[in-house]
């Protein structure tokens, strides 16, 4: 499975933009990003994926470098109900998903 | 659309006992994936389906654990027997494509075995 770097853990304020990096240096040409995210007491959630164009959706914006070694998930304008955990995950044909210790985001008021 | 649907929510159980967890799959997904949550050790893969067919087991811990897909609507998790390191809180998740969509989780089991 293609590795994954994060920063363990990232604080934003309330209803400012929130930059969550992610390195794959080891990224395949046929590798998928998947971006998910675990808020307190419940299962993942799906947020958005690309593979090599940037993305939006209403949830958030993913930003790929251009040589797809590192990708960016953009949170437009955080709010408390953001504070979760974040994970990127590359996917490669096969469809595991097989997530990493991600980056905990806390967002202060 | 209902979502995943675990089932159940909480089990409390005793060591040596056999416990089953439920999945029921979102109508239409193919792919089914069962993942077990701890603090120590984070969202571990333990399993998955693809067209009720196991793909991938690599992640079950031991031979007490044993996930089936009797077809496209339910699957099952059992471990047999239940000992209390398998204290967690296991999800399940299924998806179309994988890579050209996403996973949707259920809500886990909170498994404790005392």
């Amino acid at each position: 499975d293609a590795k994954t770097t994060q920063p363990n853990s990232m604080e934003s304020n309330e209803e400012e933009p929130v930059h969550l990096p992610c390195n794959h240096s080891t990224i395949s040409g046929t590798d998928y990003i998947h971006w998910y995210r675990q808020l307190p007491s419940q299962g993942p959630e799906y947020v958005i994926h690309g593979l090599t164009s940037n993305v939006n959706n209403r949830m958030a914006s993913l930003a790929i470098a251009e040589d797809r070694k590192s990708s960016t998930l953009i949170l437009h304008r955080a709010t408390l109900r953001d504070a979760a955990v974040y994970y990127c995950i590359l996917i490669r044909y096969g469809n595991k998903l097989v997530f990493g210790a991600g980056t905990i985001l806390r967002v202060k008021s | 659309d209902a979502g995943v649907i675990q089932s159940p929510r909480h089990e409390v159980t005793e060591m040596g006992q056999e416990v089953t967890l439920r999945c029921k799959p979102i109508s239409g997904h193919n792919s089914l994936f069962w993942y077990r949550q701890t603090m120590m050790r984070g969202l571990e893969l333990l399993i998955y389906f693809n067209n009720n067919v196991p793909i991938d087991d690599s992640g079950m811990p031991e031979d007490r654990f044993s996930a089936k897909m009797p077809n496209a609507s339910f699957s099952t998790l059992k471990i047999q027997p239940s000992e209390p390191r398998d204290s967690a809180v296991y999800f399940c998740a299924s998806g179309p494509e994988i890579r050209l969509y996403g996973y949707t989780f259920g809500s886990g089991t909170r498994l404790t075995v005392v």
